[in-house]
């Protein structure tokens, strides 16, 4: 399983725009990358996934370096609601779909 | 609403006990996953099954057991209950006729509270 690195915590304004990294250096491949959050008192949720290009959805845009080895969530602009904890995964299947700490994303009135 | 049903949604037992815990998938999803999620651990990845079969294995415990069945609903058996299993389960299905599309649909979790 690739590991990853993401901030702990982060804070945004309602209204403006999340910009939420993910280090994922050890990346396979055909590891896709896949992005969910987990709002207070619910299951995960998914978000996005994308394996090299930028990918989007209604939901929020992911945006992948070219060597692969970082991914950014883009939420354009942030509503109370948005307040989650969000994971980044690189997963392919029949590997270990794993969880890591994710960000806690904490979005200011 | 995700689909995927989990029952039940609270249960209270002693240390030494044994309880199951159900999970329907989504209608079509072929494979189930088992996450537990406590406090001070994240969400920890179990186990996932695949048209009644394992397919990969996480850190699930020895007094833990899972199965899915031909119906494709899947029960997490957890004996010998200890305080440290005090935890919310997650179930996950996907895998809708057999593809995956990228998306794990969870459930609102069991909430297992040990005393």
């Amino acid at each position: 399983d690739a590991k990853t690195t993401q901030p702990n915590s982060m804070e945004s304004n309602e209204e403006e725009p999340v910009h939420l990294p993910c280090n994922h250096s050890t990346i396979s491949g055909t590891d896709y990358i896949h992005w969910y959050r987990q709002l207070p008192s619910q299951g995960p949720e998914y978000v996005i996934h994308g394996l090299t290009s930028n990918v989007n959805n209604r939901m929020a845009s992911l945006a992948i370096a070219e060597d692969r080895k970082s991914s950014t969530l883009i939420l354009h602009r942030a509503t109370l609601r948005d307040a989650a904890v969000y994971y980044c995964i690189p997963y392919n299947y029949g590997q270990n779909f794993v969880f890591g700490p994710g960000t806690r994303l904490s979005v200011l009135p | 609403d995700s689909g995927v049903t989990q029952t039940p949604k609270h249960l209270i037992t002693a240390t030494g006990q044994r309880v199951t815990l159900r999970c329907s998938p989504r209608s079509g999803d072929l494979s189930v996953y088992w996450y537990q999620q406590s406090l001070d651990q994240g969400l920890q990845f179990l186990i996932q099954y695949y048209n009644g079969e394992e397919r990969a294995k996480g850190n699930i415990l020895e007094r833990f057991s899972a199965q899915q069945f031909p119906d494709l609903h899947s029960e997490l058996n957890l004996s010998s209950l200890e305080l440290g299993d005090s935890a919310l389960y997650f179930c996950a299905s996907s895998m809708r006729g057999g593809a995956f599309t990228g998306e794990l649909f969870f459930g609102e979790g069991s909430r297992l509270t040990v005393l």
